[in-house]
């Protein structure tokens, strides 16, 4: 069975630099979710998708940052420009249904130098 | 007041010890409610979906307090490779879906 797939695993960039992290959720999955982890702030959900229809962008930080989710397999979340506080590791998750359990993917480690 | 409220810890406890943890909720329209661990470095996994009736599964048992909105998690006999963060996660429903999870709970079990 193939869970959330994420990629890049690392991410090196200098600021300045658009990322630009892609995640592939599990099959049959009708909700995607975007969050973000520091040790400061733990997990903030950023955005959510369901039925790849953006749902809640609250807890996106500023302009800077956007989702896009063009099908059922495939979302990104883009920075642009980036900056050193943005650093931190960004999970995607997926689940079958708002009141289903959530299976994340392994993350990406983002440095922003 | 936070949405989602966890003794940060750590719990260091000896192996074979019992110890629980809870979850306090501020949402009265919270739903549905989980326990994930996350190992150092790695992806939050699901421990355990949290029910009306309370469940068990092996060694943990989670339970729900829908009068004084909390959650909590038992775990019996612990073993080494316990040791981890324990989040807990809770879901509205309704008119305005929001999922929020607690900060964490470090355990450390220790030999």
């Amino acid at each position: 069975d193939a869970g959330v797939i994420q990629s890049p695993r690392h991410e090196v960039t200098e600021m300045g630099q658009e990322v630009t992290l892609r995640c592939k959720p599990i099959s049959g999955h009708d909700y995607l979710f975007w969050y973000r982890q520091t040790m400061m702030r733990g997990l903030e959900l950023l955005i959510y998708f369901n039925n790849n229809v953006p749902i809640d962008d609250s807890g996106m930080p500023e302009d800077r940052f956007s989702a896009k989710m063009p099908n059922a397999s495939f979302s990104t979340l883009k920075i642009q420009p980036s900056e050193p506080r943005d650093s931190a590791v960004y999970f995607c998750a997926s689940s079958y249904g708002w009141n289903q359990p959530q299976h994340f993917g392994d993350g990406t480690r983002l440095s922003i130098l | 007041r936070k949405e989602v409220e966890q003794d940060p810890g750590p719990f260091n406890v000896p192996e074979g010890a019992t110890v629980a943890f809870n979850c306090t909720y501020s949402n009265s329209a919270s739903q549905s409610f989980f326990w994930y661990r996350q190992d150092c470095r790695k992806e939050p996994k699901l421990l355990m979906s949290v029910y009306s009736s309370g469940n068990e599964d092996g060694r943990f048992t989670a339970q729900l307090n829908r009068a004084s909105q909390y959650i909590s998690l038992l775990i019996r006999d612990s073993k080494l490779s316990d040791s981890a963060t324990y989040l807990c996660v809770v879901r509205t429903a309704g008119g305005y879906q929001k999922v929020t999870f607690g900060t964490g709970t470090k355990l450390q079990v220790i030999p």
